[in-house]
């Protein structure tokens, strides 16, 4: 079957790093995307990763290892506003999108 | 660019009604439309795939004929969710592709749904 694992939920300081995990097993891989979704609201696309590496935007980073199965993504100087659930997801061999069930960041000051 | 709308974004109905819920393109034209369904807590749930001018291709346990789609041009996608039940309730979102990508996919900023 295909499988999506992220943790549940993480906790980080303001103005500090946080990184979020994803591990996949899918059926064939055309990417690997993150996306944001504040309470109440729809996903906001962050990141898209189909090579193996880091893609740099900003504050924001995803890594890719195809071999590995396994994605980071990578929240620099931490605002407030990064609370929110940090979404996984895979595209498999027939492009649709198969979802992790996300991650919620709480932030502290 | 890559705008999605939805309307309504929230909308209260009596259980045994009907409510159609409009996903636009604004500004491209997209071939493939999704619809997910998302309870409290809980991550995406796809519920159907619709094409334009064909049947939508709806996942293992989602009604056909309750949840209607209908993707009559590549700039709107309708889901009509038949004879609603209090545990219709929940977040419906849709996202688009446009016609020119086979990854992109542009959300709406969803509609909440409550029957009473």
């Amino acid at each position: 079957g295909q499988n999506i694992d992220q943790p549940t939920e993480m906790t980080a300081t303001e103005g500090a790093i946080v990184q979020i995990n994803c591990t996949y097993q899918t059926s064939g891989f055309n990417g690997l995307f993150w996306y944001q979704q504040h309470a109440g609201e729809a996903p906001t696309f962050l990141s898209y990763n189909v090579l193996d590496g880091l893609e740099e935007k900003g504050r924001f980073s995803s890594f890719l290892s195809r071999s590995k199965g396994y994605s980071y993504l990578l929240l620099k100087e931490l605002q407030m506003k990064d609370s929110a659930s940090y979404l996984c997801a895979v595209m498999d061999s027939n492009y649709q999108l198969i979802w992790g069930a996300g991650t919620k960041l709480i932030i502290k000051p | 660019g890559a705008v999605v709308s939805q309307h309504p974004s929230w909308v209260i109905c009596k259980s045994g009604t009907s409510v159609k819920i409009e996903c636009r393109s604004l500004d491209f034209q997209a071939t493939t439309m999704f619809w997910y369904r998302q309870f409290p807590k809980q991550s995406l749930m796809l519920m159907a795939t619709s094409n334009e001018g064909s049947k939508a291709t709806y996942e293992q346990g989602v009604e056909k004929d309750k949840f209607l789609i209908n993707h009559a041009s590549l700039t709107l996608s309708t889901l009509t969710v038949t004879s609603a039940h209090p545990e219709d309730s929940s977040f419906y979102i849709c996202s688009a592709r446009p016609v020119i990508t086979d990854y992109e996919q542009y959300f709406g900023p969803g509609t909440r749904l409550t029957v009473t």
